[in-house]
C-alpha cells in the first residue's frame, strides 16, 4: 500500500513568490495534517483539516493556507515568501482527529522548500 | 499552547553502552508519540504511549510514560550505530494535533 505521498520533493523560490505543496494521505485517512520543519528543530503544527474542514490551526500568519480536497487530498499554499519560510514542510494522515486512542499520524516524504 | 522539551539535544555513545533521553511535556496529554527521523528522511514511528506507567518496547528501544510527572523516557540498551538518528517525542492534544521536541541527535560511535 502507498504511505502518503508529497509534491514537489525540492522547490527554490524567492522573496515575495508564493508557493503550492501537495499531499495525499494513506488511502482510507481522511484527516491530513500539515507541519513545518525547520532545519535543526522539531516539526511545528500548522494546519489540520478533516473531512474537508479545518480543524486546527497553529501559530502561523495568515499567508499561511490550506485546503482538502473531497479525496482527502490536501494543498498548503504560502504566500509572500520569506527567507524564513525556509524549510520541510511535512504532511501527515491519520484516520480521523481522535478515531482511536492509539491513533497515530504517519508522516510523509516532506517537500524541502528553499527561499532566496 | 502544549510545550514538549527534550534532553539531551545531543548524544553521543559508544556502541554496547545504555543511556535515557528524557521527554517533559507542560499540560496533561492522554497520548505520547516517539518518532525517529534519519538524516533528511522523514519521520518513522516508533511508539505510542496512552497512559500511566505504559512501557513499550522494541529491539533495543524502551519507552515508558508517567503521566503524573508529564515525562517519557526512551531507554537505549546496547547502543549499535544503526540506532544513529534524531529522535523526537511528540504529544497530541484532543484534537489529535501534534507537538514535537526540540529532538535528540543520537551518534553511537564504534
Amino acid at each position: 500500500d502507498a504511505g502518503v505521498t508529497q509534491s514537489p520533493t525540492h522547490l527554490i523560490k524567492t522573496r515575495g513568490q508564493h508557493v503550492t505543496l501537495r499531499c495525499s494521505p494513506i488511502s482510507g485517512h481522511k484527516s491530513v495534517s500539515w507541519y513545518q520543519q525547520v532545519l535543526g528543530q522539531g516539526p511545528q503544527f500548522i494546519f489540520q483539516y478533516y473531512e474537508k474542514e479545518e480543524r486546527g490551526r497553529g501559530n502561523f500568519p495568515d499567508r499561511f493556507s490550506a485546503r482538502q480536497f473531497p479525496n482527502y487530498s490536501s494543498e498548503l499554499n504560502v504566500n509572500a515568501l520569506l527567507l524564513g519560510d525556509s524549510a520541510l514542510y511535512l504532511c501527515a494522515s491519520s484516520l480521523a482527529p481522535g478515531a482511536m486512542l492509539q491513533e497515530t499520524q504517519y508522516f510523509g516524504p516532506g517537500t524541502r522548500l528553499l527561499v532566496l | 499552547e502544549l510545550k514538549v522539551e527534550q534532553n539531551p539535544l545531543f548524544l553521543s555513545m559508544q556502541e554496547g553502552k545504555n543511556y535515557t533521553i528524557y521527554c517533559n511535556y507542560s499540560t496533561t496529554s492522554d497520548r505520547l508519540y516517539w518518532y525517529r527521523q534519519d538524516p533528511g528522511k522523514s519521520l518513522e514511528s516508533l511508539f505510542v504511549l496512552l497512559s500511566n506507567g505504559a512501557v513499550k518496547q522494541e529491539g533495543r528501544l524502551m519507552a515508558s510514560l508517567d503521566t503524573k510527572a508529564r515525562l517519557s523516557t526512551l531507554h537505549i540498551t546496547a547502543a549499535v550505530h544503526d540506532l544513529s538518528a534524531t529522535y523526537f517525542c511528540a504529544v497530541a492534544n484532543t484534537g489529535n494535533q501534534f507537538y514535537f521536541g526540540t529532538g535528540t541527535s543520537l551518534t553511537v560511535i564504534p
